[in-house]
């Protein structure tokens, strides 16, 4: 069974960058495809963007491109999110989460599970 | 992008009564609609996907339908666990969008 760790809380100042990772445990990262979805405080749910093994390529919102990164160190099953030019709208809970796969199927951008969830503040 | 309208914002129920709950696509998404739950303080929970099919352990007073851009999430007999806020979510194409949620408390 799949499972995903995210990294601690972070506090960070505006203009400043954050990396956010999400560990993986009960399956290759080679073969998931792991997303990023955020929350702001008493919002709703926004997906950021992701990485696709199978193309090796990285797709992400257009409203975070420039600034997003996802990458992926396989060693360690760890794929690691980092988010640039930080403003307190970036305030929020991000999640990771990978496609959702019943039996030997698995159905690519239906999200299950998740990670735990990492608040990251963005305040002066 | 594609825009999901959930509706109504807030729907309050008693236990044991049945809740629906809409989301309306900005375009034909055919059946590439998928329904999370979220309860405060957790990460969401995959409920339906490809509109009409409930993800693994679901029970069975869940149920979506729809295609095209009307979508209904369906929950019969509710239960005092199923009081939470309730997403859709497409993947038709990029970029994946959410609808706002519909948040479904006790009455």
């Amino acid at each position: 069974q799949v499972q995903l760790v995210q990294s601690g809380a972070e506090v960070k100042k505006p203009g400043a960058s954050v990396k956010v990772s999400c560990q993986v445990s009960g399956y290759s990262l080679i073969e998931l495809s792991i997303h990023w979805v955020r929350q702001a405080p008493g919002k709703g749910l926004e997906w950021m963007g992701g990485f696709d093994p199978e193309d090796g390529e990285s797709i992400s919102s257009q409203k975070f491109q420039g600034r997003l990164t996802v990458t992926v160190d396989t060693s360690s099953d760890t794929t690691y999110m980092e988010l640039t030019s930080l403003t307190s709208d970036d305030t929020a809970v991000y999640y990771c989460a990978t496609h959702y796969c019943s039996g030997d199927r698995c159905f690519a951008n239906y999200f299950d599970p998740w990670g735990q969830g990492t608040l990251v503040t963005v305040s002066s | 992008d594609i825009v999901l309208t959930q509706s109504p914002a807030t729907l309050s129920l008693s236990s044991g009564e049945r809740a629906t709950l809409s989301c309306r696509a900005s375009q034909s998404i055919g059946t590439s609609l998928a329904w999370y739950q979220q309860k405060p303080g957790q990460a969401p929970r995959l409920l339906i996907f490809d509109a009409s099919h409930r993800a693994t352990a679901i029970p069975a007073r869940f149920s979506g339908s729809g295609s095209g851009a009307d979508f209904t999430l369906t929950i019969s007999n509710l239960g005092p666990e199923d009081f939470a806020v309730y997403y859709c979510q497409h993947r038709n194409n990029w970029p994946l969008t959410f609808g706002g949620g519909t948040r479904v408390e006790i009455k």
